[in-house]
Formats: C-alpha cells, structure tokens, sequence
C-alpha cells in the first residue's frame, strides 16, 4: 500500500510570496495527481503528472520519479488561493483509486 | 465544459436505511471512481468501474454495493446505514485511466 506524505500541514504566507507544497510517496507510481479542495468541499484536478514538470498560470508542478518525490509550487499567490491542497498517487496501471496524502492547509494573507 | 454531476447534493437519512447515490461522468467518460471523505479526514477510495466492469475495489462495507450502467452513469448503494457512514461522497471520471475530474460531491448525513 503506498503511503504518501505531504509537508507541511499548515501553512500561512503574505500575499504575492512564493509557497511550496511537497509530496513524497513510497512506492512507484504510475501518476500523480494534485488537487485543490475549497471550504465546502469540492475538489478540483490542478493536475496529473507522472514525470517532469507541468505548468497552468501561476502553478507548477513537479515530480523526480527516482526520489519518489513531488513539489507543487504556487507564484505570486493571492488570497483566493487559500484552499487545501492535496497530492494523490495512482499505483496501479488500470483504474485504480487514488491514495490521498493528508493535504496541506493554505492561508494567503492580503 | 461539461463536468461530473453527481445527484443527490445533500442527502439525510436514519440509521438503518438506505441511500442511492448517482454520478453521471463526463461525457465520453468511460472510468467512474467513488470515494469517502469524512469530517476532517482524506477521502479514501471504494471502488471503480471501466467500462460497465468493476475494476479496483478499496475500503468499501460490504452494505455498500456500486454499479455501473449502460450509459456509463453509475450508482452507489448503501443499505442498514450507520452514524459513522455520514460524510462527504465523492465520484470522478476518467477516459481510460487519465486524469480524474471530480464531481462536487454529495453530502450525506445519518441520523
């Protein structure tokens, strides 16, 4: 069963800093997935990456296979980007469920 | 775009009854995927279908049953519900296994 791992938790920036989320796994994946859950929660796809790095706006995304290891990276943030950000490991290669890290809390600050 | 529906958005129910939950998948969509979030915790997968078959099962009560149809759309059954089963229930869709796009979930309570 993989086990994934977000850091950190909490956490809480000024308006237009530079925020970092990581996710580190333990077994090999065959994707990963980022998403963005509101208060009231639905969940949005931000995206799905199995190598490299992806880019949309002011997010990026990216993954070191060999570390197990992802980072999704948020520039010029802005209060409307606090929401809970969570990292998800597809294992398998059919449709398997997704094995969710225990997110991380962000506050963007005016 | 079109995105996932998923019906009923808010559902309450007393202990012991049942409870059916509908997703209806991105069109041309063929992988639906449900998942339980309960208060305060990650959602945790149930199970998934690919094409009208069951394909991965997680931690899903055996009073849970899913299927899905013809037309893609699918359901999930949940019968003698406890207290505990009370959370939020998500479903998303997939083409083959591609990115999944989730629906905005129902609610349900048990009383």
């Amino acid at each position: 069963k993989n086990e994934v791992e977000q850091s950190p938790q909490n956490l809480t920036a000024q308006e237009g800093e530079f925020i970092t989320i990581n996710c580190s796994y333990s077994v090999g994946i065959s994707a990963l997935h980022w998403l963005q859950q509101h208060p009231g929660g639905g969940i949005v796809s931000l995206f799905m990456l199995s190598s490299g790095k992806k880019k949309h706006g002011r997010l990026i995304a990216t993954i070191n296979i060999q570390e197990k290891h992802s980072s999704l990276h948020i520039t010029a943030s802005h209060p409307r980007d606090s929401a809970v950000y969570i990292c998800a490991a597809l294992s398998g290669g059919g449709a398997d469920g997704l094995t969710f890290g225990k997110g991380t809390h962000l506050i963007i600050q005016p | 775009a079109a995105g996932v529906i998923q019906s009923p958005r808010h559902l309450i129910k007393e202990k012991r009854e049942t409870a059916t939950l509908k997703c209806y998948p991105i069109p041309r969509h063929d992988t639906v995927y449900w998942y339980q979030q309960g208060p305060g915790q990650d959602p945790q997968f149930l199970i998934s279908f690919y094409e009208k078959m069951q394909s991965d099962k997680g931690s899903i009560p055996d009073r849970f049953s899913a299927q899905q149809f013809s037309d893609y759309h699918s359901e999930l059954n949940m019968s003698s519900l406890e207290l505990g089963d009370s959370a939020l229930y998500f479903c998303a869709s997939s083409f083959r296994v591609g990115e999944q796009f989730f629906g905005p979930g129902t609610r349900l309570t048990v009383l």
